[in-house]
């Protein structure tokens, strides 16, 4: 089946330092991904989603100057967090569909815990 | 406003009998329903699916029913073992468009042996 890999899959940072969270595609393509946030026994929140080659779409409430999506090629995206701050601590998740597989369900990496100090 | 709603944050199933979970939603949009199983610290597996023109979809012991008048879908599973304990996430898109993920709350379920 479709697996997504998501690194690191937990990350300790200084508040003020910037984060990078990678999600890539093992075994398909992918021009669309998304990146989920979960707060603590809450719901997967959509953050944003990442057009490759083109610039991301955020969602309302999100900071695009914060929070920094790139989608170089069809197998990965990048989520960067700027500046973080202990409010930044999360479950970061990214997911990604097949593109060979017509509309078929989202399949999700493993997700990064980040903790901001 | 929460567009999939899970009004049950949890349940208590015993071992071998049907756990019902049920998730609603108010986008008459949604056309496209997904169950998903999560363990803590990890990302979420995707269980079943179904499409608005269906009603009912099957796989093993996981069973999917849409009830679009009611905006209503319920995933029943039987019978239910101990590896079910998990959270369970409804989430509901539109075929269309952009084809994002919207999730329930979740519903954390426990299966005693």
């Amino acid at each position: 089946g479709a697996v997504v890999s998501q690194h690191p899959s937990w990350v300790i940072c200084k508040s003020g330092t910037s984060v990078k969270i990678e999600c890539r595609s093992l075994d398909f393509q992918a021009t669309t991904m998304f990146w989920y946030r979960q707060f603590p026994k809450q719901s997967l929140m959509l953050m944003a989603t990442s057009n490759e080659g083109s610039k991301a779409t955020y969602e309302q409430g999100v900071e695009k100057d914060k929070f920094l999506i790139n989608h170089a090629s069809l197998t990965l995206s990048t989520l960067t967090v700027t500046s973080a701050h202990p409010e930044d601590s999360s479950f970061y998740i990214c997911s990604a569909r097949d593109l060979g597989q017509g509309f078929s369900p989202l399949h999700f990496g493993n997700g990064t815990r980040l903790t901001v100090t | 406003d929460q567009q999939v709603k899970q009004n049950s944050p949890s349940l208590s199933v015993q071992e071998g009998r049907i756990s019902i979970l049920n998730c609603d939603y108010t986008n008459s949009m949604f056309d496209y329903f997904l169950w998903y199983k999560k363990y803590p610290a990890e990302g979420p597996t995707f269980l079943i699916s179904i499409s608005s023109i269906k009603d009912k979809n099957e796989d093993g012991r996981f069973t999917v029913f849409l009830n679009k008048s009611a905006k209503h879908l319920s995933l029943h599973i039987v019978p239910s073992q101990p590896g079910d304990s998990a959270v369970y996430f409804c989430a509901a898109s539109a075929l269309k468009g952009a084809q994002k993920l919207v999730f329930g709350q979740g519903t954390r379920l426990t299966i005693n042996p």
